[in-house]
């Protein structure tokens, strides 16, 4: 069973600089991929970024990048120049190759300061 | 040109009444889902359906029913409603693993 885990139930950043959130996970696959959605106050789940785990490259989507660490199973978020639209809850979620459930973490309520 | 579409976004009804939401997806993936997402935010799979079959059916109460007329729509229908019922529900569809879900807007139950 795959278990997620984000430790940091709020965090803030001021406008325009940057901020990394936190996620770690287990899973007893070698094959699964990782994500990451954000829930805007319009309860909207978005899919920010994806990360396959047999890739060591991290992905990065424009101003958001992710540094996955397999052997420590850490999976974080970096957002970059932050903007007043990037507050919301965020999630991180895993799931198996072989299964399509989708497990996600609690969340981090992300708060931007203008 | 909506790809998940959930109906009702409101619903508010009586402990003990019988209500439905209903889900529909034009996205041609086969396989569907049903979240509930509590007070507190949490998102937990209640149910999974690939090309018509129940694949995932988590510890729910049986009063919670899904259905899938076609691989294009999946319903939940609860029964006999209680408190502890008020959510919010996600509809979600999936192709492959490789490319996580797109989900509905979300249905939020208040159970009164």
């Amino acid at each position: 069973a795959q278990t997620v885990t984000q430790s940091q139930p709020e965090m803030s950043v001021q406008e325009a600089e940057t901020v990394t959130l936190s996620c770690t996970y287990d899973t007893s696959e070698s094959d699964y991929y990782l994500f990451w959605y954000k829930q805007p106050p319009s309860r909207q789940m978005i899919l920010v970024i994806r990360q396959e785990a047999y890739k060591q490259q991290n992905a990065t989507e424009n101003r958001f990048s992710v540094n996955f660490q397999k052997a420590a199973k850490s999976f974080s978020l970096k957002i970059s120049d932050s903007q007043l639209g990037d507050a919301a809850m965020y999630f991180c979620a895993s799931q198996e190759t072989s299964g399509s459930r989708l497990t996600f973490g609690e969340g981090t309520q992300l708060t931007v300061n203008p | 040109d909506t790809a998940v579409s959930q109906t009702p976004k409101y619903l508010v009804t009586q402990m003990g009444n019988d209500k439905s939401i209903k889900c529909e997806q034009n996205l041609g993936h086969d396989t569907m889902y049903w979240y509930k997402q509590d007070s507190k935010k949490f998102l937990k799979i209640m149910f999974s359906y690939n090309n018509k079959e129940l694949i995932i059916n988590e510890t729910v109460p049986n009063r919670f029913s899904p259905k899938s007329p076609d691989k294009a729509h999946l319903n939940l229908h609860i029964n006999s409603l209680e408190l502890g019922d008020s959510a919010v529900y996600f509809c979600a569809s999936s192709h492959r693993a490789a490319y996580g879900y797109t989900f509905g807007s979300g249905t939020r139950l208040t159970v009164v």
